[in-house]
């Protein structure tokens, strides 16, 4: 079993529209990160959530929506794509107040053209 | 969050033991030493944590420095698949806890 996912795996859109990327996990875990990775290979958080409530924002534009339904479930809202977005955007996720690890979803490449 | 230093770069034989260092100088007393490495493509993964006390696992070994500002990494008997980013990360557990990553270490193992 997959602890955390992520679809699409591959994402190819036009610049101007609007996309979601899924992420689930079946850990338990009750916080939730999004991370971006540019082309320079830097990972950087963009948001996290824990118990469904955004804890940090990493002045991340307003163009970017998480969303959290549950504990189990973060989704990534994007809208008015544009090429700079292009970038593998991670998905992860652990228990806040003990110090265990982070688990990360296999990622999804994000291409705007 | 404390700040860490990793070298840019390393190469290992196949078989010998990979020694990744990491330097951590402004560690705070409650701040963990983590390790994670992203092979190609792929999420990053969990290797191993400590405090102070060295820690071994089924993957690697951490050794932390008495002063607790910098670590070692052991992957003891690396192998192809070893090739990857290798990043060192502390920070301590709290209300807005978060891993920052730095550049990482790209560790080569040769045949």
């Amino acid at each position: 079993d997959t602890a955390v996912s992520q679809t699409p795996k591959y994402l190819v859109t036009q610049m101007g529209n609007d996309k979601s990327i899924k992420c689930e996990q079946n850990l338990g875990h009750d916080t939730m990160y999004w991370y971006k990775q540019d082309s320079k290979k830097f990972l950087k958080i963009m948001f996290s959530y824990n118990n469904k409530e955004l804890i940090i924002n990493e002045t991340v534009p307003n163009r970017f929506s998480p969303k959290s339904p549950d504990k189990a479930h973060l989704n990534l809202h994007i809208n008015s794509l544009e090429l700079g977005d292009s970038a593998v955007y991670f998905c992860a996720s652990n228990r806040m107040g003990g110090n265990t690890e982070a688990f990360f979803g296999q990622g999804t490449r994000l291409t705007v053209v | 969050d404390a700040k860490t230093t990793q070298p840019p770069s390393m190469d290992c034989a196949e078989g010998r033991a990979a020694n990744l260092p990491c330097n951590h100088s402004t560690i705070s007393g409650n701040e963990y030493v983590y390790w994670y490495r992203q092979i190609h493509s792929q999420g990053p993964q969990y290797i191993i944590h400590g405090l102070k006390n060295n820690e071994t696992n089924e993957m690697a070994s951490l050794i932390i420095t008495e002063d607790r500002k910098s670590s070692t990494l052991i992957l003891p008997h690396a192998t192809l698949r070893d090739t990857a980013v290798y990043y060192c990360i502390v920070f301590s557990s709290g209300s807005a806890r978060q891993l920052t990553f730095g550049s990482g270490t790209q560790l080569t193992v040769l045949p």
